[in-house]
Protein backbone atom coordinates (compact mmCIF):
# COMPACT_ATOMS: atom_id res chain seq x y z
CA UNK A 1 0.00 0.00 0.00
CA UNK A 2 0.96 3.09 -0.50
CA UNK A 3 1.91 5.59 2.59
CA UNK A 4 3.98 9.09 3.30
CA UNK A 5 5.63 10.06 6.49
CA UNK A 6 6.30 13.17 8.19
CA UNK A 7 8.95 12.28 11.15
CA UNK A 8 8.38 16.05 12.05
CA UNK A 9 5.28 17.26 13.97
CA UNK A 10 6.73 20.31 14.29
CA UNK A 11 9.52 22.32 12.13
CA UNK A 12 10.81 25.59 13.65
CA UNK A 13 12.84 28.40 12.03
CA UNK A 14 13.80 31.95 12.36
CA UNK A 15 12.55 34.14 9.28
CA UNK A 16 15.18 34.37 6.46
CA UNK A 17 16.67 31.37 7.19
CA UNK A 18 16.30 28.57 4.73
CA UNK A 19 13.27 25.96 5.93
CA UNK A 20 13.15 22.05 5.06
CA UNK A 21 10.33 19.67 5.99
CA UNK A 22 10.97 16.33 5.68
CA UNK A 23 9.03 13.50 3.55
CA UNK A 24 9.42 9.76 3.16
CA UNK A 25 7.20 7.91 0.56
CA UNK A 26 6.82 3.83 0.15
CA UNK A 27 4.79 3.47 -3.30
CA UNK A 28 4.59 0.19 -5.88
CA UNK A 29 5.03 1.62 -9.15
CA UNK A 30 6.20 5.39 -10.20
CA UNK A 31 5.20 7.56 -7.41
CA UNK A 32 3.34 10.70 -7.65
CA UNK A 33 4.04 12.83 -4.66
CA UNK A 34 2.05 16.48 -3.78
CA UNK A 35 2.60 19.21 -1.17
CA UNK A 36 0.00 21.20 0.26
CA UNK A 37 -0.45 24.15 2.86
CA UNK A 38 -3.05 25.10 5.52
CA UNK A 39 -3.47 27.80 7.55
CA UNK A 40 -6.30 27.88 9.98
CA UNK A 41 -9.82 27.59 9.18
CA UNK A 42 -9.23 27.39 5.35
CA UNK A 43 -8.40 24.36 2.89
CA UNK A 44 -5.59 22.39 1.67
CA UNK A 45 -3.87 24.70 -0.48
CA UNK A 46 -1.57 23.09 -3.22
CA UNK A 47 1.86 24.06 -3.68
CA UNK A 48 3.07 21.13 -5.62
CA UNK A 49 3.92 17.81 -7.35
CA UNK A 50 6.21 15.55 -9.23
CA UNK A 51 4.87 13.43 -11.59
CA UNK A 52 7.94 12.39 -13.60
CA UNK A 53 11.48 14.90 -14.38
CA UNK A 54 13.64 16.92 -12.97
CA UNK A 55 13.86 15.54 -9.54
CA UNK A 56 14.11 19.58 -8.35
CA UNK A 57 10.03 20.91 -8.08
CA UNK A 58 9.28 24.33 -8.15
CA UNK A 59 6.05 25.66 -6.77
CA UNK A 60 4.20 28.30 -5.79
CA UNK A 61 4.89 31.14 -2.97
CA UNK A 62 9.12 30.41 -3.78
CA UNK A 63 8.71 26.55 -2.22
CA UNK A 64 10.50 23.55 -4.08
CA UNK A 65 10.81 20.09 -3.24
CA UNK A 66 13.26 17.40 -4.02
CA UNK A 67 12.57 14.25 -5.35
CA UNK A 68 15.05 11.36 -4.21
CA UNK A 69 14.28 7.68 -5.67
CA UNK A 70 17.18 6.39 -3.79
CA UNK A 71 16.24 8.12 -0.42
CA UNK A 72 12.30 7.58 -1.37
CA UNK A 73 12.05 11.33 0.32
CA UNK A 74 10.37 14.62 -1.16
CA UNK A 75 11.83 16.91 1.38
CA UNK A 76 9.56 20.78 0.92
CA UNK A 77 12.51 23.69 1.17
CA UNK A 78 12.41 27.20 0.96
CA UNK A 79 15.61 28.90 0.76
CA UNK A 80 14.24 31.98 2.95
CA UNK A 81 11.54 31.63 5.46
CA UNK A 82 8.56 34.28 5.88
CA UNK A 83 6.53 34.48 9.32
CA UNK A 84 3.51 34.21 6.52
CA UNK A 85 5.29 31.07 5.75
CA UNK A 86 3.87 29.52 9.76
CA UNK A 87 0.79 26.85 8.59
CA UNK A 88 0.31 23.14 8.39
CA UNK A 89 2.25 21.35 5.84
CA UNK A 90 1.39 17.62 4.50
CA UNK A 91 3.07 15.83 2.48
CA UNK A 92 0.76 13.08 -0.18
CA UNK A 93 1.24 10.40 -2.62
CA UNK A 94 -1.52 9.55 -4.89
CA UNK A 95 -2.74 6.24 -4.72
CA UNK A 96 -3.95 5.04 -8.10
CA UNK A 97 -4.94 0.99 -6.92
CA UNK A 98 -8.12 -1.09 -8.10
CA UNK A 99 -11.42 1.25 -7.73
CA UNK A 100 -9.72 4.30 -6.63
CA UNK A 101 -7.92 7.46 -7.37
CA UNK A 102 -7.40 9.47 -3.74
CA UNK A 103 -4.58 11.03 -2.20
CA UNK A 104 -2.76 9.67 0.74
CA UNK A 105 -1.89 11.98 3.27
CA UNK A 106 0.70 12.47 5.72
CA UNK A 107 0.39 13.28 9.32
CA UNK A 108 0.99 16.91 9.00
CA UNK A 109 4.32 19.32 10.37
CA UNK A 110 3.71 22.25 11.48
CA UNK A 111 5.77 25.21 10.46
CA UNK A 112 6.36 28.16 12.99
CA UNK A 113 8.52 30.90 11.64
CA UNK A 114 10.01 33.47 14.27
CA UNK A 115 10.93 37.08 13.45
CA UNK B 1 -11.43 30.31 -12.19
CA UNK B 2 -13.67 30.20 -9.05
CA UNK B 3 -12.70 27.69 -6.85
CA UNK B 4 -14.15 24.65 -5.12
CA UNK B 5 -17.01 25.92 -2.87
CA UNK B 6 -18.86 24.62 0.57
CA UNK B 7 -21.31 25.49 3.01
CA UNK B 8 -21.95 25.26 5.95
CA UNK B 9 -18.40 26.40 7.00
CA UNK B 10 -19.18 25.96 10.59
CA UNK B 11 -21.62 23.51 12.20
CA UNK B 12 -22.08 22.00 15.54
CA UNK B 13 -24.62 19.40 16.41
CA UNK B 14 -25.77 17.18 18.99
CA UNK B 15 -25.05 13.28 18.80
CA UNK B 16 -27.85 11.27 16.84
CA UNK B 17 -28.77 14.54 15.05
CA UNK B 18 -28.39 14.68 11.52
CA UNK B 19 -26.56 17.01 9.14
CA UNK B 20 -25.62 17.57 5.29
CA UNK B 21 -22.96 19.27 3.60
CA UNK B 22 -22.89 21.13 0.38
CA UNK B 23 -20.33 21.27 -2.15
CA UNK B 24 -19.82 22.94 -5.67
CA UNK B 25 -16.55 21.91 -7.73
CA UNK B 26 -14.34 24.01 -10.01
CA UNK B 27 -16.39 24.03 -13.50
CA UNK B 28 -16.08 21.00 -15.59
CA UNK B 29 -14.35 19.13 -13.09
CA UNK B 30 -15.56 15.63 -13.34
CA UNK B 31 -14.52 14.14 -10.42
CA UNK B 32 -15.35 15.04 -6.91
CA UNK B 33 -13.71 13.59 -3.33
CA UNK B 34 -15.09 14.07 0.27
CA UNK B 35 -12.05 13.58 2.82
CA UNK B 36 -12.43 13.80 6.68
CA UNK B 37 -9.43 15.40 8.37
CA UNK B 38 -9.81 14.64 12.31
CA UNK B 39 -7.86 17.21 14.53
CA UNK B 40 -4.19 15.74 14.39
CA UNK B 41 -4.63 13.84 11.10
CA UNK B 42 -3.85 13.98 7.37
CA UNK B 43 -7.33 14.09 5.50
CA UNK B 44 -8.28 10.59 4.72
CA UNK B 45 -10.57 9.68 1.57
CA UNK B 46 -14.68 9.16 2.07
CA UNK B 47 -15.57 8.91 -1.36
CA UNK B 48 -14.82 9.67 -5.07
CA UNK B 49 -17.63 10.40 -7.87
CA UNK B 50 -16.70 10.38 -11.46
CA UNK B 51 -19.22 12.45 -13.23
CA UNK B 52 -22.48 11.15 -10.87
CA UNK B 53 -21.17 7.57 -10.01
CA UNK B 54 -19.59 6.49 -7.20
CA UNK B 55 -15.65 5.24 -8.13
CA UNK B 56 -14.60 4.50 -4.61
CA UNK B 57 -16.58 4.42 -1.25
CA UNK B 58 -14.63 1.62 0.46
CA UNK B 59 -13.85 3.77 3.64
CA UNK B 60 -17.22 5.29 3.96
CA UNK B 61 -18.89 4.30 7.07
CA UNK B 62 -22.27 3.37 4.97
CA UNK B 63 -24.01 2.53 8.13
CA UNK B 64 -24.54 6.21 9.12
CA UNK B 65 -22.35 8.61 5.88
CA UNK B 66 -24.48 8.76 2.58
CA UNK B 67 -23.40 11.00 -0.09
CA UNK B 68 -24.83 11.74 -3.51
CA UNK B 69 -24.33 13.88 -7.04
CA UNK B 70 -27.28 13.62 -8.84
CA UNK B 71 -26.49 15.05 -12.02
CA UNK B 72 -22.60 15.29 -12.26
CA UNK B 73 -21.96 18.49 -10.53
CA UNK B 74 -22.49 19.63 -7.02
CA UNK B 75 -22.65 16.77 -4.38
CA UNK B 76 -24.21 16.61 -0.98
CA UNK B 77 -22.66 14.48 1.96
CA UNK B 78 -25.37 13.11 4.82
CA UNK B 79 -24.35 11.77 8.33
CA UNK B 80 -27.47 10.22 10.00
CA UNK B 81 -27.07 9.95 12.92
CA UNK B 82 -24.01 11.64 13.90
CA UNK B 83 -21.69 10.49 16.63
CA UNK B 84 -18.95 12.01 18.49
CA UNK B 85 -16.27 11.12 16.63
CA UNK B 86 -17.63 12.31 13.35
CA UNK B 87 -16.38 15.84 15.04
CA UNK B 88 -13.67 16.69 12.44
CA UNK B 89 -13.05 19.22 9.19
CA UNK B 90 -14.99 17.72 5.77
CA UNK B 91 -12.80 18.65 2.71
CA UNK B 92 -14.38 18.42 -0.89
CA UNK B 93 -11.58 18.39 -3.72
CA UNK B 94 -12.66 18.11 -7.48
CA UNK B 95 -10.20 17.27 -10.70
CA UNK B 96 -10.56 16.91 -14.69
CA UNK B 97 -10.63 13.59 -14.01
CA UNK B 98 -6.64 12.73 -15.60
CA UNK B 99 -4.25 10.33 -13.76
CA UNK B 100 -1.83 13.05 -13.22
CA UNK B 101 -3.87 16.04 -12.29
CA UNK B 102 -4.18 18.23 -9.09
CA UNK B 103 -6.84 17.78 -6.67
CA UNK B 104 -8.03 21.03 -5.31
CA UNK B 105 -9.70 21.66 -2.37
CA UNK B 106 -12.17 23.44 -0.66
CA UNK B 107 -12.02 25.45 2.28
CA UNK B 108 -14.30 22.63 4.52
CA UNK B 109 -16.65 22.37 6.89
CA UNK B 110 -15.79 21.99 10.57
CA UNK B 111 -18.21 19.69 12.14
CA UNK B 112 -18.61 19.73 16.08
CA UNK B 113 -20.52 17.02 17.67
CA UNK B 114 -21.71 17.35 20.83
Amino acid sequence: AQSVAQPEDQVNVAEGNPLTVKCTYSVSGNPYLFWYVQYPNRGLQFLLKYITGDNLVKGSYGFEAEFNKSQTSFHLKKPSALVSDSALYFCAVRDTGDNTDKLIFGTGTRLQVFP
Amino acid sequence: EAGVAQSPRYKIIEKRQSVAFWCNPISGHATLYWYQQILGQGPKLLIQFQNNGVVDDSQLPKDRFSAERLKGVDSTLKIQPAKLEDSAVYLCASTWGQLRDTQYFGPGTRLTVL
